[in-house]
């Protein structure tokens, strides 16, 4: 069963740097699968950070920026602020109209 | 702008049927640019993509729950819907209503409704 991966959680100082990976349990992870990223506080809705790969969502900071590295797509958090703390989802296109969510990974700020 | 939001029961019983509607306002369900999703997230887990619909009534799920779940579309009403049969715990869950273009994730997601399945 194809299974996507991400940290189950990540630590990050404030004003510092954190990357978030999305990958494949058997496979690789290209631009074809249109990996994008979510942010969700608790008790609310995902909103969208970055789609295919790397395009930022609307009113999104450019401190958020999405790539691919190595045989994974990768969420990027420059400069981390305190509100950066939260759960972040990424989902990959699977082919023949079929989506699936990684487990998620959720960012202390310390 | 566009704006998606779910309406349904809180409550419903296990082995019964769950009944969701989610309302697109602000923008035509009809938009030959995108499609309509049904994603939900189970109490301190993470997201799990449910079904999809086109305009036209194209349809695709999710294989693990494919046998339970019909997604349909209303254009008239501007409206899209799910139907997931013999309900157990496991399906207790926020259901969120989300929109994606052709070639890109979901952009615009409903607040969600929560639904407990009780036994």
């Amino acid at each position: 069963q194809t299974v996507v991966t991400q940290e189950p959680s990540l630590s990050v100082s404030p004003g510092g740097t954190v990357t978030f990976t999305c990958g494949l349990r058997s496979g690789s992870v290209s631009s074809s699968a249109y990996p994008s990223w979510y942010q969700q506080t608790p008790g609310q809705a995902p909103r969208p950070l970055i789609h295919n790969t790397n395009s930022r969502s609307s009113g999104v900071s450019d401190r958020f920026s999405g790539s691919i590295l190595g045989n994974k797509a990768a969420l990027t958090i420059t400069g981390a602020q305190a509100d950066d703390e939260s759960e972040y989802h990424c989902v990959l296109y699977m082919g023949s109209g079929l989506w699936m969510f990684g487990g998620g990974t959720k960012l202390t700020v310390l | 702008q566009l704006q998606l939001q779910e309406s349904g029961p809180g409550l419903v019983k296990s082995s019964e049927t769950l009944s969701l509607t989610c309302t697109v306002s602000g923008g035509s369900i009809s938009n030959s640019n995108y499609f309509w999703s049904w994603i939900r997230q189970p109490p301190g887990e993470g997201l799990e993509w449910i079904a999809t619909i086109y305009y036209t009534g194209k349809t695709y799920y999710t294989p693990s729950l494919k046998s339970r779940v019909t997604i349909s579309v209303d254009t008239s009403k501007n409206q899209f819907s799910l139907k997931l049969n013999s309900l157990t715990a496991t399906d207790t869950a926020v259901y969120y209503c989300a929109r994606h273009p052709s070639g890109s994730g979901f952009d615009i997601w409903g607040q969600g409704t929560m639904v407990t399945v009780s036994s």
